[in-house]
């Protein structure tokens, strides 16, 4: 099992559209969790922390399941800007390592 | 204005040719990175540094070098030893050593000519 699993994706929607995507990891000790935005060929920007009673900010609403090892993000209301790769990343919790991304998962909104 | 700069932006290599990539912030962070991006595929980790004169190899190691001798900076040498180097260079920078959030800088493009 990969560490950090995304689906890749492409997401086509409509503007209004409600969409979520999900991300499993393997290493149940890891402790932290955030998705990153991406939008292409240039570089990610962190767009929320994921904690563990859920959080949201706007538009955006990140959850965590640690029983079943995945995260999840919910975009409301979808805006064309919203158009980019949206990257899950774990902190394994782990000396000598760093966080891990996964590969992405791309989204393009349409008008 | 804070930030982490990267350059250049783009950049191509000959056959067997040493590159360097420069990475400079001052935002004032102890722990910096370097992360390759193929295609398609997720940030894979290069080498990372966590105080001045100190550096750790992340998971594709092979193929580059780094040095850390001023907090602010963080060069990444692309070796001839890097048979595959064509990717999306990224360096990062995170205040803690938890490293939980990364600024990342606006990236190199390495090409082989």
């Amino acid at each position: 099992r990969k560490e950090v699993e995304q689906d890749p994706g492409p997401f086509n929607v409509p503007e209004g559209a409600t969409v979520a995507f999900n991300c499993t990891y393997s290493n149940s000790a890891s402790q932290s969790f955030f998705w990153y935005r991406q939008d292409c060929r240039k570089e990610p920007k962190l767009l929320m922390s994921v904690y563990s009673s859920g959080n949201e900010d706007g538009r955006f609403t990140a959850q965590l399941n640690r029983a079943s090892q995945y995260i999840s993000l919910l975009i409301r209301d979808s805006k064309l800007s919203d158009s980019a790769t949206y990257l899950c990343v774990v902190n394994p919790n782990q000396a000598g390592t760093a966080l891990i991304f996964g590969k992405g998962t791309t989204l393009s909104v349409s008008s | 204005d804070g930030g982490i700069t990267q350059s250049p932006k783009y950049l191509f290599r000959k056959e067997g040719q040493n590159v360097t990539l420069s990475c400079e912030q001052n935002l004032n962070h102890d722990a910096m990175y370097w992360y390759r991006q193929d295609p398609g595929q997720g940030l894979r980790l290069i080498y990372y540094s966590q105080i001045v004169n100190d550096f750790q190899k992340g998971d594709i190691a092979e193929g580059y070098s780094v040095s850390r001798e001023k907090k602010e900076s963080f060069p990444l040498t692309v070796t001839s030893a890097q048979k595959n180097p064509t990717a999306f260079y990224l360096c990062a920078s995170s205040t803690d050593r938890r490293r939980e959030k990364l600024f990342f800088g606006s990236g190199t493009q390495l090409s082989v000519l």
